[in-house]
């Protein structure tokens, strides 16, 4: 079965820390994106990736960065980890071209910052 | 994108249909719409999506009304496990877009025994 994997499923991490997200998929997917999720404000887009080495600002990218060395995985970099960055972050991979088949998501990694 | 405009709850019986409604006046032509679901504490799932034909898959139905404004997401026969958050979604099959797409607040769908 095709999945996204995210590597952690719960997360607690210390104000000012470094925080990185992984993600992996098997589906040989070109494009990568990553979401932040809130009650009330629904799902977010904070970057996302076409290609290797390739990324785009989502709506909200302050604070965040990515990475993409290899076609299946893609990081997702908390700079300075702040308390207004507690969130569930949810890693989804699609095909490049057309609406074939949507997004798959990842289950996502309950991020605690404390 | 479009703007998607959906009912925040909606309860339903187990075993009959769930009939899901979506407003979404501003689409365009290359916009399609697509549904996907979340179960608590789970990523969102894929169920289906349409240009402007109807569509069936083995989760559910989509409808389309001819004028594109809208359209109603079709659970046949719903189970205590359909209970979720529903999101009706138009994204850009193309363009600068590369698909992102852009989730609202979505239905909660409760169904009951």
């Amino acid at each position: 079965d095709v999945k996204v994997t995210q590597s952690s499923r719960y997360l607690v991490k210390r104000t000012g820390e470094k925080v990185f997200l992984e993600c992996v998929q098997d589906m040989d997917h070109e494009n990568m994106f990553w979401y932040r999720q809130d009650p009330g404000l629904g799902l977010r887009l904070i970057y996302f990736s076409y290609d290797v080495k390739m990324k785009e600002k989502g709506d909200i990218p302050e604070g965040y960065s990515v990475s993409r060395e290899k076609k299946e995985r893609f990081s997702l970099i908390l700079e300075s980890a702040s308390t207004n960055q507690t969130s569930m972050y949810l890693c989804a991979s699609s095909l490049l071209v057309g609406p074939l088949g949507g997004y798959t998501f990842g289950s996502g990694t309950r991020l605690t910052v404390v | 994108d479009a703007k998607t405009t959906q009912p925040p709850s909606m309860d339903c019986a187990e075993g009959r249909a769930a009939n899901l409604p979506c407003n979404h006046s501003t689409i365009s032509g290359n916009e399609y719409v697509y549904w996907y679901r979340q179960i608590h504490s789970q990523g969102p799932q894929y169920i289906i999506h349409g240009l402007k034909n109807n569509e069936t898959n083995e989760m559910a139905s989509l409808i389309i009304t001819e004028d594109r404004k809208s359209s109603t997401l079709i659970l046949p026969h719903a189970t205590l496990r359909d209970t979720a958050v529903y999101y009706c979604i138009g994204r850009n099959a193309g363009g600068t877009s590369y698909g992102k797409l852009t989730f609202g607040q979505g239905t909660i769908l409760t169904v009951h025994p």
